[in-house]
């Protein structure tokens, strides 16, 4: 019984190169969410999709970050152009389609490191 | 105000005894709230959801939750070493179709040998 799944669980990249993160969901949760931890702080909301659709992405910069949850395939969060300020650990949680589908389960997490 | 809030703690206790943490919120009709347990370099780990006022019991944990004075809290009975890691509060956002999840910066738990 997989939990959600995501990868990569490292990723460096350098000053303006594109990062993307990809996440597949618990069996049977058709509810992707993505979430940010910077160094010392909390985590934070960013996006939550339902398949090709984006339902809340109120959490999320306004440039260079985008998310999909395409029909087949993982949720993939993209970050254009990153900078030093991207470090963080992203990590993405699902969620079943049923009663209290707030109930969000996470996965390991990508850890970015953008030099 | 913060959305929700927590001690950073550390909250140090010794092994046996039982652990208290606490969080409040500030919006009012908040209605689902829950505790995540984060060990260092991990990611969160769901251990209890609560929905209405009172207790729930779940093993050696128990979730209190007070809407009238917008506080939930989490009991730790017979702490153990295994216990010490950092403890998120997280309430279900308002308004709209959204179940975003906002988040506490977390109490963190030293249980002491």
């Amino acid at each position: 019984n997989a939990g959600v799944m995501q990868n990569p669980r490292h990723l460096v990249r350098r000053r303006g190169q594109e990062a993307r993160l990809r996440c597949s969901p618990m069996k049977g949760h058709s509810h992707v969410y993505w979430y940010r931890q910077l160094p010392e702080e909390g985590l934070k909301f960013m996006v939550y999709l339902q398949k090709e659709n984006i339902i809340d992405e109120s959490g999320m910069p306004k440039e260079r970050f985008s998310a999909e949850f395409p029909k087949e395939g993982p949720s993939i969060l993209r970050i254009q152009q990153v900078v030093r300020g991207d470090s963080a650990a992203y990590f993405c949680a699902s969620s079943p389609q049923s009663n209290q589908p707030e109930t969000q389960y996470f996965g390991p997490g990508t850890r970015l490191l953008v030099l | 105000q913060k959305e929700v809030e927590q001690n950073s703690g550390p909250l140090s206790v010794p092994e046996g005894a039982i652990a208290s943490l606490n969080c409040t919120y500030s919006d009012r009709v908040s209605q689902s709230f829950f505790w995540y347990r984060q060990y260092s370099g991990k990611s969160p780990e769901l251990i209890m959801s609560i929905y209405s006022n009172g207790d729930k019991e779940d093993g050696r944990f128990t979730a209190q939750l007070n809407k009238a004075s917008q506080y939930v809290s989490l009991l730790i009975r017979d702490s153990q070493p295994s216990d010490s890691a950092t403890y998120l509060c997280a309430v279900k956002g308002y308004g709209g179709a959204t179940n975003k999840l906002i988040f506490g910066t977390g109490t963190l738990l030293a249980v002491q040998p």
